[in-house]
Order: structure tokens, then C-alpha cells, then sequence
């Protein structure tokens, strides 16, 4: 099984600030085949991001994601507010898994 | 707009069973696999399975592999998620979602408890 390890596990981060969050696999991922969601309270995961770096429908492009093989990661360029929340990676080149998460709050 | 619903969380009694069902609306619910996600906050996020559109072809987690089964009712848009032998570590929220590998819609979840 393929573990995704995201850091930081919290982020503290003001309005407008650059967030870089990481999700390093145990082994590769085939197909850059790894998805970003973000998580709201009490709400259901939102998919951002496939295949690495394809932003889904109606996403904002200040959304973007990059890597390969074991290292994967999402920036938001610039935070809005409703940036803040908890954020998932997911690999599908082998089953599938989760990350267990990065929380970004505000600073 | 794409929706889903998911119902029949309850509390149940370890080795108990389960059904639970999910009501899609706003897509061609039959060209679409189907998948069941389950969140803690102790283990976070574990896929459960999937059902491809046409209900003939199934794939699940080696956890609940030979326990639950998922199905689908393409005339009523309704995907069902039968869970069997239920233990404590299947208590979780229940997600359906679209697609299979990743998941671009879901629903709000369904509770499960599973406690004496």
C-alpha cells in the first residue's frame, strides 16, 4: 500500500499569504496519478486538483499543484478566506489512499 | 448541479448489518462508476469501493473485502452499500462520490456507530 505523508500538518497563514503544502508517497506513484481536495467543517471533501496538476471545473487558479514520482505539492498563491480548511492528497495509481491531511489556519 | 445524498446511517451492534444508500440526481447517474469513502478522525480518509456504471464489475479495500458489497439501481439513480459483520472499526462518516480512481463529486455523508 502506498503511505502519503503530508507536512506541515498545520499551516498558519494570513489572508494573501503563499501557501505550500506537501504530500511525499513511500514509493512512486504511477501516472502522476495523485488529487488534492479541500475538506471545510461538517462539509464533504471538494476534488481541486488531478493528474497532479489539472485543476477540476470551477476551481480558482490560484490553485495550483506540481510533482512527480514521490513528491507532490499544492500552492495556493494567494489565501482568500474561505482558503482556510483542511487539505487531502489522494494516489490512485495503485488503489487508492489518502494523506491524512494539512490544516490551513489563520495566523 | 450534480447531487448526491447519502441515507441510512444508524447505530449497530458489532456483527450487525447495514445498508446504506446513496440518491443521485443531476448527472447520467449510468455512465458513471460509483465509489463509497469512509472518514474518522483517527484513520482519516479510507476508500471502501466502487461499482462500475453498469453495476457488473465491483473492486473494495482488502478491509471490508468479503463483508460489504455495493450495488446500484441505474432506474432509480440509487447506489447502496451493504455492510455485513460489522465491526467497531467500521464506525465512520460514509461518502458516496463519483467516479472511481478520484472523486469529483460527494455527497454529505451518512453516520455509522457501530457500539453494544
Amino acid at each position: 500500500e502506498i503511505v502519503l505523508t503530508q507536512s506541515p500538518g498545520t499551516l498558519s497563514l494570513s489572508p494573501g499569504e503563499r501557501a505550500t503544502l506537501s504530500c511525499r508517497a513511500s514509493q512512486s506513484v504511477s501516472g502522476n496519478y495523485l488529487a488534492w481536495y479541500q475538506q471545510k467543517p461538517g462539509q464533504a471533501p471538494r476534488l481541486l486538483i488531478s493528474g497532479a496538476s489539472n485543476r477540476a471545473g470551477g476551481i480558482p487558479d490560484r490553485f495550483s499543484g506540481s510533482g512527480s514520482e514521490t513528491d507532490f505539492t499544492l500552492t495556493i498563491s494567494r489565501l482568500e478566506p474561505e482558503d482556510f480548511a483542511v487539505y487531502f492528497c489522494q494516489q490512485y495509481g495503485s488503489s487508492r489512499t489518502f494523506g491524512q491531511g494539512t490544516k490551513v489556519e489563520i495566523k | 448541479q450534480v447531487k448526491l445524498v447519502e441515507s441510512g446511517g444508524d447505530l449497530v451492534k458489532p456483527g450487525g448489518s447495514l445498508r446504506l444508500s446513496c440518491a443521485a440526481s443531476g448527472i447520467t447517474f449510468s455512465a458513471y462508476y460509483m465509489s463509497w469513502i469512509r472518514q474518522t478522525p483517527e484513520r482519516g480518509l479510507e476508500w471502501v469501493g466502487y461499482v462500475s456504471g453498469s453495476g457488473d464489475t465491483t473492486g473494495y479495500a482488502d478491509s471490508v473485502k468479503g463483508r460489504f458489497t455495493i450495488s446500484r439501481d441505474n432506474a432509480k439513480s440509487l447506489l447502496y452499500l451493504q455492510m455485513n459483520s460489522l465491526r467497531a472499526e467500521d464506525a465512520a462518516i460514509y461518502y458516496c462520490a463519483r467516479r472511481s480512481v478520484y472523486f469529483d463529486f460527494w455527497g454529505r455523508g451518512t453516520k455509522v456507530t457501530v457500539s453494544s
